[in-house]
């Protein structure tokens, strides 16, 4: 069975950083993209990041481009993002989720999501 | 970016009734075109890609149609476990995007 654990979310200081983590299980963590997708308070799904299954190549989306980094490790079948300089906005239900292809730019969608994490940028 | 319209924003619908989703795209996006259901308090669960192909565990009465621009997500028989939010999701261009949704609830 697919399972995706997201940890790591909490209250944070707008400036401050934060790093998720979400632990996979069930499938071959290597073969496969990861994506973290957000969702604001009572809004709707944003594709936030991606990472390939070798964690070679790297996604972002023009939101969070060099503020957040992505990376994976494939010995602990565990995938992180490291946010830093959080804004107000960033404020969001964070989750990871599973890709059916190995490349992140790739027209096969995401099958699995974990639960999410939230993270409160607030003063 | 392409742009995912859905509508109605809300769909009212009484059991048993058969309901229509829709999503428009600013551009075409081939038939790579996906629908996610999202209950309260959980995560999205992939029920169709490829705009017609189910899921694993999608239930036969959720069926996913059209190409290009116009795709339509439809229930046969709503179940009360259907009442969720619906998203289409594309990813034929860079970056993915999402629609903004569509609330199915009891009439």
């Amino acid at each position: 069975e697919v399972q995706l654990v997201e940890s790591g979310g909490g209250l944070v200081q707008p400036g401050g950083s934060l790093r998720l983590s979400c632990a996979a299980s069930g499938f071959p963590f290597s073969h496969y993209a990861m994506n973290w997708v957000r969702q604001a308070p009572g809004k709707g799904l944003e594709w936030v990041s991606g990472i390939s299954g070798s964690g070679v190549s790297t996604y972002y989306s023009d939101s969070v481009k060099g503020r957040f980094t992505i990376s994976r490790d494939n010995s602990k079948n565990t995938l992180y993002v490291q946010m830093s300089s959080l804004r107000v906005e960033d404020t969001a239900v964070y989750y990871c989720a599973k890709q059916m292809s190995v490349d992140v730019i790739s027209t096969r969608p995401s099958d699995y999501w974990g639960q999410g994490t939230l993270v409160t940028v607030s003063s | 970016e392409i742009v995912l319209t859905q509508f109605p924003a809300t769909l009212s619908l009484s059991a048993g009734e058969r309901g229509t989703l829709s999503c428009r795209a600013s551009q075409s996006v081939s038939s790579y075109l996906a629908w996610y259901q999202q209950k309260p308090g959980q995560a999205p669960r992939l029920l169709i890609y490829d705009a017609s192909t189910r899921a694993t565990g999608t239930p036969a009465r959720f069926s996913g149609s059209g190409s290009g621009t116009d795709f339509t997500l439809t229930i046969s028989s709503l179940e009360p476990e259907d009442l969720a939010v619906y998203y289409c999701q594309q990813r034929n261009k860079w970056p993915p995007t999402f629609g903004g949704g569509t609330k199915v609830e009891l009439k």
